[in-house]
């Protein structure tokens, strides 16, 4: 079993819906987590980071944990064109310095 | 410029050759890390340094050698690699362990072996 797993995708919606992205994780220690984005060619750079059950919001982004079920979505609002890019869920432990990713979900937002 | 600073962005090295790999982060982050990406899989954690001493080898092949000489500066010696080690090689910090906001990535150096 994969420590984080994410559908793979591509994931296509069009422009001014709201996209939905998904990851589920193993550990049931992990306590920290984060959404990470990715343009091709590009380093991950974080949008989003969840602690607590419920849900967290950041302008169009909007951040879902459920530790239950160990599970953590990202909501995107008003897709853009701009959004299309892979989306890296990441899950830690606060006593580890370990940051275990999933392998990404690619979104394409068709204009 | 997200405060840590990869070079090279690009190297083609053969399977004989030795490079280094260097980043370098201006955030005062206690802590650093690389990372490997190879297509279609997951962010694979190599190594882990914090206040420049090594926390975490992450069962990586000897003919990658860490070496962090400060809080600020991070090298990936690279020697005898195989054409499996083409991937893009990230370095990242942290304050702490990231708990609450994570790790900044570096540009990454892109590395094929020929």
């Amino acid at each position: 079993q994969k420590e984080v797993e994410q559908n793979s995708g591509p994931l296509s919606v069009p422009e001014g819906a709201i996209a939905s992205l998904n990851c589920t994780y193993s550990d049931r220690g992990s306590q920290s987590f984060f959404w990470y984005r990715q343009y091709s060619g590009k380093s991950p750079e974080l949008i989003m980071s969840i602690y607590s059950n419920g849900d967290k919001e950041d302008g169009r982004f909007t951040a879902q944990l459920n530790k239950a079920s160990q599970y953590v979505s990202l909501l995107i609002r008003d897709s853009q064109p701009s959004d299309s890019a892979t989306y890296l869920c990441a899950v830690k432990r606060d006593s580890s310095y370990k940051l275990i990713f999933g392998s990404g979900t690619r979104l394409l937002v068709r204009p | 410029e997200t405060g840590v600073t990869q070079t090279p962005r690009h190297l083609v090295m053969g399977m004989t050759n030795k490079k280094s790999l260097k980043c370098e982060q201006h955030l005062g982050h206690n802590a650093m890390y690389w990372y490997k990406q190879s297509a279609k899989k997951p962010l694979e954690l190599m190594f882990v340094y914090n206040f420049k001493e090594q926390t975490e080898n992450n069962s990586v092949p000897s003919r990658f050698s860490p070496e962090c000489p400060n809080s600020s500066h991070l090298f990936l010696h690279l020697h005898t690699l195989q054409p499996e080690d083409s991937a893009l090689y990230l370095c990242a910090s942290s304050q702490g362990q990231g708990g609450h906001y994570g790790y900044t990535f570096g540009s990454g150096t892109r590395l094929t072996v020929v």
